[in-house]
């Protein structure tokens, strides 16, 4: 069965510090990755996607993340995080040729300090 | 692209009634999807159909619930005789092979 874990349920940082929240996943057939960010109350906004190709992916509000198929992972990273950040991120994966049913994660809640 | 709507935003129900949603996907979208998600858990898979066709049901999707997909484009999920467990985010996904995308979820609470 798929899994994926959220190596860590909570980071704090403060203002300005960098962030890499850490995701691996298992599977042994072709994945496609996403990285969610989920405000209190609300549904899941995408921050990036890893489809195909490059295996640095770029998303919205300056956040990257490497697809790393040795080591199954596929860390999200900020260099500079704001108080605006804070909120629950989600990993999640896919798998085969087709987009369809993903796996989530459990989540990692960020908390920004001033 | 006008999102996924989903409606109602919140709702709250006494143990033993039915409860339905709704779910709009983007209208190119020929997939579309439920997840449930439970306070401090990520989205768990429901059923996903593809146009009208339920392709896949979790076993987390007990008798009581049913999901249909009339004419393939919104979609409703219906939970009868609600269970204090029911309570959680109920959240709709659409998507094509390039984009996957969430409404803003129906928050049950069921008293």
């Amino acid at each position: 069965a798929q899994s994926v874990t959220q190596l860590d349920s909570q980071v704090p940082v403060f203002e300005e510090a960098p962030v890499e929240l850490r995701c691996n996943y298992s599977s042994s057939v072709s994945v496609y990755l996403f990285w969610y960010v989920q405000y209190p109350n609300q549904g899941l906004q995408l921050l990036l996607k890893y489809l195909s190709g490059s295996t640095l992916v770029k998303g919205i509000n300056g956040f990257e993340a490497e697809f790393n198929k040795s080591q199954t992972s596929f860390h999200l990273r900020k260099p500079s995080v704001h108080i605006s950040d804070t909120a629950e991120y989600f990993c999640a994966v896919g798998r085969g040729s087709t987009l369809g049913r993903l796996y989530f994660g459990r989540g990692t809640q960020l908390t920004v300090w001033p | 692209d006008t999102g996924v709507s989903q409606d109602p935003r919140h709702k709250i129900t006494k143990r033993g009634q039915n409860v339905t949603f709704r779910c709009d996907p983007i209208s190119e979208h020929n997939r579309l999807y439920w997840y449930r998600q439970t306070l401090g858990q990520g989205p768990e898979f429901l059923t996903y159909f593809q146009n009208e066709a339920q392709l896949e049901k979790s076993r987390l999707l007990s008798d009581r619930f049913s999901a249909e997909r009339p004419k393939g484009s919104f979609s409703t999920l219906e939970i009868q005789r609600t269970e204090q467990g029911d309570s959680a985010m109920y959240l709709c996904a659409s998507s094509t092979d390039r984009g996957y995308t969430f409404g803003s979820g129906t928050r049950l609470t069921v008293v």
